[in-house]
C-alpha cells in the first residue's frame, strides 16, 4: 500500500531532550515536506526537499533540523526542544506530473508531540 | 499566491450534494485551484485540482468560472464521511510545493 508513515504518532517529552521523529514513504516521490498545525494558524511548513541531500526551509525552519540521506526518508529533529514547539506535525511526499510539476501531496497521519 | 476566501462552516444533508464555494479574486494565470480536506486530526488528502478547465474524478467535481475568480468543489453524494475540514488552496505549480493551508470550511453532513 502506498503511504507516507510516521513514527512516533504520540510523543511527551521535557525541555531540551533531543527527539527525531521519522517519516518515511513507499512512493519513491522525489518531495518531502514537514509542517505543524496549530489551533488557529493552520498548517505551515518547517522545511522541505526536493531531492536527496537537498533541503531548503519553509515558513517557520527556528528550532527545527532536517536531513535527507535516502529517498524515502526524511526525518525532523528537534535538538533542544520548548514547550512553543508543542503542536500536530505532518509529513508529505508528492509526485510529479507529466511536465514536472508537483500537485498531489501524500500526507502522513500525524505525530503529536507535548514539550513540557 | 493568491489568497482565498471560504466560509467558515457549511452544512449539508446525507445523500445530497454539497456544493463548496471559493474565491481568489486574485488570482493570476499561471495558479492552480488545489482542494484539499482533513478529517479530524488526520493528515490532509488531496481531492482534485485544476487550472482553467473543469474538472471531475472519483472524489468530485471543480467547477472554475470563466474568469477563475471563484470556484465550487462538488461532492456530488454526500456522506457522513465526507464531514471534514476543506482547504482551498490557489499557487503556482512549480517545482517547489509550499502548500499554504488557511482555516478552510468545515464542512458537516447531517443524517
Amino acid at each position: 500500500e502506498a503511504q507516507v508513515t510516521q513514527n512516533p504518532r504520540y510523543l511527551i517529552t521535557v525541555t531540551g531532550k533531543k527527539l527525531t521523529v521519522t517519516c518515511s514513504q513507499n512512493m519513491n516521490h522525489e518531495y518531502m515536506s514537514w509542517y505543524r498545525q496549530d489551533p488557529g494558524l493552520g498548517l505551515r511548513q518547517i522545511y522541505y526537499s526536493m531531492n536527496v541531500e537537498v533541503t531548503d526551509k519553509g515558513d517557520v525552519p527556528e528550532g527545527y533540523k532536517v536531513s535527507r540521506k535516502e529517498k524515502r526518508n526524511f526525518p525532523l529533529i528537534l535538538e533542544s526542544p520548548s514547550p512553543n514547539q508543542t503542536s500536530l506535525y505532518f509529513c508529505a511526499s508528492s509526485r510529479k506530473d507529466f511536465a514536472g510539476v508537483h500537485h498531489e501531496q501524500y500526507f502522513g497521519p500525524g505525530t503529536r508531540l507535548t514539550v513540557t | 499566491d493568491a489568497k482565498t476566501t471560504q466560509p467558515t462552516s457549511m452544512d449539508c444533508a446525507e445523500g445530497r450534494a454539497a456544493n463548496l464555494p471559493c474565491n481568489h479574486s486574485t488570482i493570476s494565470g499561471n495558479e492552480y485551484v488545489y482542494w484539499y480536506r482533513q478529517i479530524h486530526s488526520q493528515g490532509p488528502q488531496y481531492i482534485i485540482h485544476g487550472l482553467k478547465n473543469n474538472e471531475t474524478n472519483e472524489m468530485a467535481s471543480l467547477i472554475i468560472t470563466e474568469d477563475r475568480k471563484s470556484s465550487t468543489l462538488i461532492l456530488p453524494h454526500a456522506t457522513l464521511r465526507d464531514t471534514a475540514v476543506y482547504y482551498c488552496i490557489v499557487r503556482v505549480g512549480d517545482y517547489g510545493q509550499n502548500f499554504v493551508f488557511g482555516p478552510g470550511t468545515r464542512l458537516s453532513v447531517l443524517p
